[in-house]
């Protein structure tokens, strides 16, 4: 089965621009995280959906938001970029929003880089 | 407000030999799951071991295992037998027992193998 996969691999933005990336989790898998990775950082979160729902949201201005549609993927935008948010975008999904079993897996992430 | 530190930035070990990472972690809660992911240069991260916090016995993965102290809040990963394919970024993580899956990372620690 594929993992989680994110597109793109990298993009390069300039400040003010909108950006969207997009996640499509493991089959079977109905919730999707987001996490900011800035360089020699860990990951930070940024929102979870469950069901199309948002679930969680992190410390984050209002300048990010993200949706899932119907078949549980999920796209993250974010508005007026900053130089930074450049920083690694993760996407992890897992079967349900609370299973010990069942942990989040992620994705190789989206290298987004502000000019 | 839940915390993760992890206040060793780098550590290296020779190949073969054992090695400990150290994390400790701050919460209110009684009930929670602690995980050590790592992160290769590939940029995905993988869940390398979990630990549920009711649980007493440390959990073990083959080479990998813990030292979870629950009253000091401390979740160390020892890897025994190094190999060089163990050469990556490791994160400590802390997620609470209930609705919302987010994690909570560390700031991680670069591990290096020595041939």
């Amino acid at each position: 089965d594929a993992g989680v996969t994110q597109s793109p691999t990298h993009l390069i933005k300039t400040r003010g621009q909108h950006v969207t990336l997009r996640c499509s989790p493991i089959s079977g898998h109905k919730s999707v995280s987001w996490y900011q990775q800035v360089l020699g950082q860990g990951p930070q979160f940024i929102f979870q959906y469950y069901e199309k729902e948002e679930r969680g949201r992190g410390n984050f201005p209002d300048r990010f938001s993200a949706r899932q549609f119907p078949n549980y993927s999920s796209e993250l935008n974010v508005n007026a970029l900053l130089l930074g948010d450049s920083a690694l975008y993760l996407c992890a999904s897992s079967f349900s929003m609370d299973a010990y079993n069942q942990p989040q897996h992620f994705g190789d992430g989206t290298r987004l880089s502000i000019l | 407000a839940q915390t993760v530190t992890q206040s060793q930035p780098e550590m290296s070990v020779q190949e073969a030999e054992t090695v400990t990472l150290s994390c400790t972690y701050d919460t209110s809660e009684s009930d929670y799951y602690l995980f050590w992911y790592k992160q290769p240069p590939s940029r995905q991260m993988i869940l390398v071991i979990r630990q549920e916090a009711y649980k007493q016995q440390n959990a073990t993965e083959n080479r990998f295992s813990v030292n979870f102290q629950k009253a000091a809040k401390s979740f160390s990963l020892k890897i025994s037998d190094s190999q060089l394919g163990d050469a990556a970024m490791y994160f400590c993580a802390y997620r609470p027992k209930g609705a919302n899956s987010k994690l909570t990372f560390g700031k991680g620690i670069t591990l290096s193998v020595r041939p």
